[in-house]
């Protein structure tokens, strides 16, 4: 089945440093999309990426849709206490009219105070 | 707008018992909603695929006797997890799309099962 590598599995940071996470897939994807899941909670949308090779920015977040379409990568700018919590990448597919969102293994970010 | 609400966000019962788990999209339509698990410190894994007035689509190795999933209406969707047993606690994860194509997925704030 698709698997979607998320890297690096886990991040500690100082407050104030740039962020860059990456996601691979063994599949293409049409649609990527880059959530944020905070603890007990469901994952927030951050970006969405529809077309091969995207460039879209979302205040301090950029995000990438790879040329390849197998490939994704997020940044966060300038990070600061809230961004704590785990990203994953997902992929969007499409069979017979049936959408299936797969995710990433997640990357879990802290913040070093 | 795009808000998900799931319901109860808790439960604790004991094993053997069957348990109802609400998703609810408030201010849209919900033409498909879909239900995850996650188990702790993992991914998100699709279990089902949920179109209204229709019967849901299971993933692979997900049994759709154990998981029982009703889409009634625009805006509810239910999974009923019968008979659970301790293997099953896990947190339960809605999410609801509105239309079709590049719609998002807008998610609920999960269900956490604790079957004792």
């Amino acid at each position: 089945g698709q698997q979607l590598n998320q890297s690096p599995q886990s991040m500690f940071i100082q407050e104030g440093e740039d962020v860059s996470m990456n996601c691979t897939s063994s599949s293409i994807f049409n649609t990527w999309l880059w959530y944020k899941q905070d603890p007990g909670e469901g994952p927030v949308l951050l970006i969405a990426l529809y077309k091969a090779g995207e460039l879209t920015s979302n205040g301090r977040l950029t995000a990438q849709f790879g040329i390849t379409r197998k490939d994704s990568f997020l940044n966060i700018s300038a990070s600061i206490p809230s961004d704590v919590g785990i990203y994953f990448c997902a992929g969007l597919s499409s069979n017979f009219g049936n959408e299936k969102l797969t995710f990433g293994t997640g990357t879990r970010l802290t913040i070093i105070p | 707008g795009a808000v998900v609400s799931q319901h109860p966000s808790w439960v604790i019962c004991k094993s053997g018992t069957s348990v109802k788990i609400e998703c609810r999209s408030l201010d849209f339509q919900a033409t498909t909603m879909f239900w995850y698990r996650q188990f702790p410190k993992q991914s998100l894994m699709l279990m089902a695929t949920s179109n209204e007035g229709s019967k849901a689509t299971y993933e692979q190795g997900v049994e759709k006797d154990k998981f029982l999933i009703n889409h009634a209406s625009l805006t509810l969707s239910t999974l009923t997890v019968t008979s659970a047993h301790p293997e099953d606690s896990s947190f339960y994860i809605c999410s609801a799309r509105r239309g079709t194509g590049n719609q998002p997925q807008h998610f609920g704030d999960g269900t956490r099962l604790s079957i004792l």
